[in-house]
């Protein structure tokens, strides 16, 4: 059974910085296409970065110098480090895998960037 | 730039009723396109991929069709469990920005 399970979350000032993680179990991150999706309050789904199995990385226009994503192959987890955060980045972040389409999600972790 | 527009924004359906959603791409997607089912505090759900095949444990009464631009959802018979927002999202492009629709909300009539 694939498990995706995200921590790291919390509430952060203005220009602060966090690192997000996503143990992943029943599937290996390095041989698949993992993401993260997040969504703000009461908001849509916004999709923030990608790492595919080849090392290639793509982040949104929105995050795009200020996020990293990377992956621990001994830890089988997925990261995301958040620095240089907004209040506009406070979301539920997600990590998945895509197959054809995002088939397996994590339950998410909350983070809250405060003024 | 990609964007995904869904209509209706909401739909409100009784029990047992059909439901049709639209997604609508500003360029083609070809067949790269999902469907997702999200519940109050849960994480979305896979219901569709390559805009017409359901994954693994979607009901049959959920069908996805279109290519290129145009996609639908339908759900035929609405259950109680259906209640929710409905995302689609594309994942045509290089470099991969795989943007969401939206969504449409389906609630209770």
């Amino acid at each position: 059974e694939v498990q995706l399970v995200e921590s790291g979350g919390g509430l952060i000032q203005s220009g602060g910085s966090l690192r997000l993680s996503c143990a992943a179990s029943g599937l290996t991150v390095s041989n698949n296409y993992m993401a993260w999706v997040r969504q703000a309050p009461g908001k849509g789904l916004e999709w923030v970065s990608s790492l595919y199995s080849t090392g290639s990385t793509h982040y949104a226009d929105s995050v795009k110098g200020r996020f990293i994503i990377s992956r621990d192959n001994t830890k089988n987890t997925l990261y995301l480090q958040m620095n240089s955060l907004r209040g506009e980045d406070t979301a539920v972040y997600y990590c998945a895998r895509s197959g054809t389409g995002y088939d397996y999600w994590g339950q998410g972790t909350l983070v809250t960037v405060s003024s | 730039e990609m964007v995904m527009t869904q209509s209706p924004a909401t739909l409100s359906v009784s029990p047992g009723e059909r439901a049709t959603l639209s997604c609508r791409a500003s360029q083609s997607v070809s067949s790269n396109l999902a469907w997702y089912q999200q519940k109050p505090g849960q994480a979305p759900r896979l219901l569709i991929y390559g805009a017409s095949t359901r994954a693994i444990g979607i009901p049959a009464r959920f069908s996805g069709s279109g290519s290129g631009t145009e996609f639908t959802l339908t759900i035929s018979s609405l259950q109680s469990e259906d209640f929710a927002v409905y995302y689609c999202q594309q994942y045509n492009n290089w470099p991969p920005i795989f943007t969401f629709g939206p969504g449409t909300k389906v609630d209770i009539k």
